[in-house]
């Protein structure tokens, strides 16, 4: 079936630390990739995007490569700051025309000054 | 745009009590999502409206709960009758199809107790 496998959480960093946040999937077809972020008290909001093999999304300093080939969409950032601390949600969207997301399992950031 | 809006944002009721969550879809768009979020089973999709006609309700739990979307810009989210294990934060999302975009937009969720 569809899903979105993320790496288990927490993930604790010093500020000023890099960040990767893994993710793999299973999908049919060529589906779209999406890096979500929840921080505390609110609603999951949009990241970062990609919707083709080998597009890299970026946003606020965070990047994601949609690597068809390993089926991964690892989120990297090279400096975090304690304002980045939030969950983290990889999801995917399949190519068929159906506009539900499939979300991972989340992964909580916290960057300690 | 405001956003989209849910009420009430906290909710806190006695087992076997209705229970009824609202949302308010962005103006234009045509998809709304209802989700819950646990700590034991994360962000799970209960049901989703295109056109405010119910697409995929495989995620509604059981019977207890229902949903409905009476026109473009008003859904609700019913449980009835509560249990403690349906204590959860309850997030309402929308989207607009025509942009190509799909990006889903969420509300700030109701995070639902119940005793």
């Amino acid at each position: 079936g569809n899903s979105v496998t993320q790496m288990e959480g927490p993930v604790t960093l010093s500020e000023e630390a890099f960040l990767t946040i893994n993710c793999t999937y299973t999908a049919t077809g060529y589906p779209s990739l999406f890096w979500y972020v929840q921080y505390p008290g609110e609603g999951l909001q949009l990241l970062l995007k990609a919707t083709k093999a080998d597009d890299k999304g970026s946003n606020k300093g965070f990047e994601a490569t949609y690597r068809k080939e390993t089926t991964s969409f690892h989120l990297e950032k090279g400096s975090v700051q304690v304002s980045d601390s939030a969950v983290y949600f990889c999801a995917l969207r399949l190519q068929t025309g159906a506009n539900n997301l499939f979300f991972g399992t989340g992964t909580r950031l916290t960057v300690i000054p | 745009d405001a956003g989209v809006i849910q009420s009430p944002r906290h909710e806190v009721t006695e087992m076997g009590q209705e229970v009824t969550l609202r949302c308010k879809p962005i103006s234009g768009h045509d998809y709304l999502f209802w989700y819950r979020q646990t700590m034991m089973r994360g962000l799970e999709l209960l049901i989703y409206f295109n056109n405010n006609v119910p697409i995929d309700d495989s995620g509604m739990p059981e019977d207890r709960f229902s949903a409905k979307m009476p026109n473009a810009s008003f859904s609700t989210l019913k449980i009835q009758p509560s249990e403690p294990r349906d204590s959860a934060v309850y997030f309402c999302a929308s989207s607009f199809m025509g942009t190509g975009s799909y990006e889903q937009y969420f509300g700030p969720g109701t995070r639902l107790t119940v005793t």
